[in-house]
Order: C-alpha cells, then structure tokens, then sequence
C-alpha cells in the first residue's frame, strides 16, 4: 500500500476555472503536510503547507486537511496556463518526509 | 545567491563506472537529504543526514554511498553504476524540526542531477 496517493491526472482545466487536487495518506500519526510545485526538468518548490484540520488560504491557493479521512487537497482558483505543472504533495511524520506521485495539472487558455 | 547547489547537473557515464555528485546549501539549515526521482516523477527518500550524522537510511544498494563532511554539505557517490540508477537525484534541504514553529518549513531542493547510464 503505497504511503500518499495521489491521482497522476494528467487534470485539465480551463483557464479561469477551479482546479482540484486531492492527496490520502495512511500514517495517521502524520504531522505536517506539504504541497511543492515541480515544472517540467526543474526542482520541486513549496507553495503550502497545513498541520490543523480545516482550510488554509494564501493567495489563490487554498490548502485543505481532514485527518479523520487522512485526506488533503489544494484548490487553485483562477487557474492560469502557468500553474500547469505537477503538484506534489508531502506529509511528514517524525523525520521523515514522504512524497505522492504527483498529479499533472493542464491549465488550457 | 543559490541556496542549494548540486553538482554536476547532467551526468552521462558506461554502466559500470563510479560517480559522485556534490550538494552544498549555504541556508544555515542543519538537515540534507537525496532522494531519488524516477521517470514516473516518483519522488524517493534515500538518505538524511542531520547536522553530519545519518539519520535515515532507506532500502537503498550498498554501492550508494552519502558523505557529509559539514552540515553545509551533503556528497552522493555511487559505484559500479547500473542501467536502472538512471533517474535524476535531488539534494536537499531543511532546518530541523526544533519548535512548533518550524514543521511549516519544508525542503528546499537543489536543481537536481539527471544521471544517465549507458
């Protein structure tokens, strides 16, 4: 069973739109979770982070977090053709910081 | 100023042969990391080393080696290179976990290497 999950997409959504990206984890002692940002060739870079249930916002950027569920998402609003990318998300427990797959987002102008 | 430097950023080498590859972070963090990023984009832990000392070591081959000789610097060597090494490696960052505060702080990663075996 693979430790964060995410659906590898690839997303598409018009420009504009919403554009949702969802994240399961199973360690249920996980204690920060982290969304990064990777354009294609280049490193990944953080763009939120969230520890308490509920929603954080920055920006155009809304991180959500449901431990009950062991469920985190990140909504991008307005979505521009320059958030295409992949969206990694990251819990961490301990020392340890665990990495899903990544999810392709497609923002069409 | 880059933050976390690695070296060299392609590699291209004959199955067989032994490399390294140098991170250097000048952010005063105590915690470096490599980890692994597959063709599928699979993002994996390898090794942690926190202020010198190894703290994670994953299921990782013996001819896989880290080095840190200073906090500030994390070294990958890697002998008898396979087919299946090929990937890009990241080096990375992090201040350690020390208050509430900073579990917040994420990584900050390298430019990455890609290795490519032949």
């Amino acid at each position: 069973q693979k430790e964060v999950e995410q659906n590898s997409g690839p997303l598409s959504v018009p420009e504009g739109a919403i554009a949702s990206l969802n994240c399961t984890y199973s360690d249920r002692g996980s204690q920060s979770f982290f969304w990064y940002r990777q354009y294609s060739g280049k490193s990944p870079e953080l763009i939120m982070f969230i520890y308490s249930n509920g929603d954080k916002e920055d920006g155009r950027f809304t991180a959500q977090l449901n431990k009950a569920s062991q469920y985190v998402s990140l909504l991008i609003r307005d979505s521009q053709p320059s958030d295409s990318a992949t969206y990694l998300c990251a819990v961490t427990g301990g020392f340890k910081t665990i990495f899903g797959a990544g999810t392709r987002l497609f923002v069409k102008a | 100023d880059t933050a976390v430097s690695q070296t060299p950023k392609y590699l291209v080498t004959q199955m067989g042969n032994d490399k390294s590859i140098k991170c250097e972070q000048n952010l005063g963090h105590d915690t470096m990391y490599w980890y692994k990023q597959d063709s599928k984009k699979f993002l994996k832990i390898m090794f942690s080393y926190n202020n010198k000392e190894l703290i994670i070591n994953e299921t990782v081959p013996n001819r896989f080696s880290p080095k840190s000789p200073d906090k500030a610097h994390l070294n990958l060597h890697i002998n008898s290179l396979e087919l299946g090494d090929s990937a890009v490696y990241f080096c990375a960052s992090s201040q350690a976990i020390l208050t509430w505060e900073d579990r917040g702080l994420g990584y900050t990663f390298g430019s990455g290497t890609r290795l490519t075996v032949v």
